[in-house]
């Protein structure tokens, strides 16, 4: 079954600095996307930054970037400097396909908080 | 730009009461999705539509939780009757279609007492 772990439930960073979020996630498939969304307080969900796994090249959207280690099954966001309105839950979330579903499987979260 | 939209944005309902809430999806969106977000989890997804047909409703409850989208545009999630574990936000999105970004509504939150 494909699971998605967010090992820190909370983070927080100084405004300005760098902070990355860690993903891990489990699958049997080779070809398959990840993301990563936000999801700012009483507001949606919005798609931040999408991997295609069979890309090798990280991708990058402006002050997001991903560490996209395939082998290791590891899809880790990076934000560089952070803003205040960067504060929100960050849900890693896995693409899967099943018969004629596609759905996404999302992990538990990180709530990153930054500080003035 | 053109949004998902979700009524009500928060309901309170009673034990064994029955709830609905509706989805509007972006404009020639044809997969709609119905995800349930308990607190402090990721949103689940329930039921997912193409068109008007369900193409997944297997982590649907079925004996209390309906879901319709009748002319393929608009939807509507029941519960009947509704029970405490059932309080969670209920997020509703759509997309073109398989491979595309999901367009996430700003959710129902709904209470239980």
């Amino acid at each position: 079954a494909q699971t998605v772990t967010q090992s820190q439930p909370e983070m927080s960073v100084q405004e300005a600095e760098t902070v990355t979020l860690s993903c891990t996630y489990d699958t049997s498939e080779s070809d398959y996307y990840l993301f990563w969304y936000k999801q700012p307080p009483s507001r949606q969900m919005i798609l931040v930054i999408r991997q295609e796994a069979y890309k090798q090249q990280n991708a990058t959207e402006n002050r997001f970037s991903v560490n996209f280690q395939k082998a290791a099954k590891s899809f880790s966001l990076k934000i560089s400097d952070s803003q205040l309105g960067d504060a929100a839950m960050y849900f890693c979330a896995y693409r899967r396909y099943q018969g004629g579903s596609e759905k996404l499987v999302f992990g538990k979260g990180t709530k990153l908080t930054v500080n003035p | 730009e053109a949004e998902v939209a979700q009524s009500p944005r928060y309901k309170i309902t009673e034990k064994s009461q029955a709830v609905a809430f509706w989805c509007d999806p972006i404009s020639g969106h044809a997969t709609l999705y119905w995800y349930r977000q308990i607190l402090g989890q990721g949103p689940e997804l329930l039921v997912q539509f193409q068109d008007e047909s369900v193409v997944d409703d297997s982590q649907l409850p079925k004996d209390r939780f309906s879901a319709e989208r009748l002319k393929g545009v608009d939807s509507t999630l029941k519960i009947q009757p509704a029970e405490l574990g059932d309080s969670a936000m209920y997020l509703c999105a759509s997309s073109l279609g398989r491979e595309s970004e999901q367009y996430f509504g700003p959710g129902t939150r709904l209470t239980v007492t």
